[in-house]
């Protein structure tokens, strides 16, 4: 069975500084990977994914991840954070099943303040 | 379009007492799940679903029942309440891709 490391459970940050969320799978055959964000008292919201194709990976609000399957790594990043980016982070890596069903795998999750 | 909701929002439970936990979404998608986010644990799996009239277990199912006999409905189900149960509940949805759309949750208190 597959597993997912977030590297880091709280990272505190100034706001307009740079921030990079750390993410290690185990597997290292075909993976789809995955960043949720979730604010305060709200569900998950995707990010962004990787599914194939380049290994840099742009998603919403200005965040993006770089996939690097040597090193099994997912590593998220925003090269100027806001306040409003201070939430919990998930990294997660799709596992399949017989039936054609897919699970999520989710890492135990990466707090991130940022402070003014 | 209301995408993936889920009832009811918050709920305090009494040790022993049952419940049921409504997900229903208008995607028309297939697939649907249960999770728990306990804090430090991120969302672990509890039951799934790979279409109308068909469940099975993930990684956390003892305690918990469900059921889809409609495809937009998917019930979570505690049939004796433990404090252990004590958690936020995400219900999941899937389409034919492997991206998954989450509901805004349902916070469980156990007493």
């Amino acid at each position: 069975a597959q597993s997912v490391t977030q590297l880091d459970s709280q990272v505190p940050v100034f706001e307009e500084a740079p921030v990079e969320l750390r993410c290690n799978y185990s597997s290292s055959v075909s993976v789809y990977l995955f960043w949720y964000v979730q604010y305060p008292n709200q569900g998950l919201q995707l990010l962004l994914k990787y599914l194939s194709g380049s290994t840099l990976v742009k998603g919403i609000n200005g965040f993006e991840a770089e996939f690097n399957k040597s090193q099994t790594s997912f590593h998220l990043r925003k090269p100027s954070v806001h306040i409003s980016d201070t939430a919990e982070y998930f990294c997660a890596v799709s596992e399949s099943g017989p039936g054609g069903y897919n699970k999520l795998i989710f890492g135990a999750g990466t707090r991130l303040a940022v402070h003014p | 379009n209301a995408g993936v909701t889920q009832t009811p929002k918050f709920r305090v439970l009494k040790t022993g007492q049952s419940m049921t936990l409504l997900c229903a979404q208008d995607m028309n998608h297939e697939y649907m799940y249960w999770y728990r986010q306990d804090p430090g644990m991120g969302l672990r799996l509890i039951h799934y679903s790979v279409g109308e009239g068909t469940t099975a277990k993930g990684e956390v199912p003892d305690g918990y029942n469900v059921s889809r006999l409609k495809k937009q409905n998917f019930l979570l189900g505690l049939e004796s309440a433990a404090p252990s149960q004590t958690s936020v509940y995400f219900c999941a949805t899937r389409s034919g891709l492997v991206e998954q759309f989450f509901g805004p949750g349902t916070r469980l208190t156990v007493l």
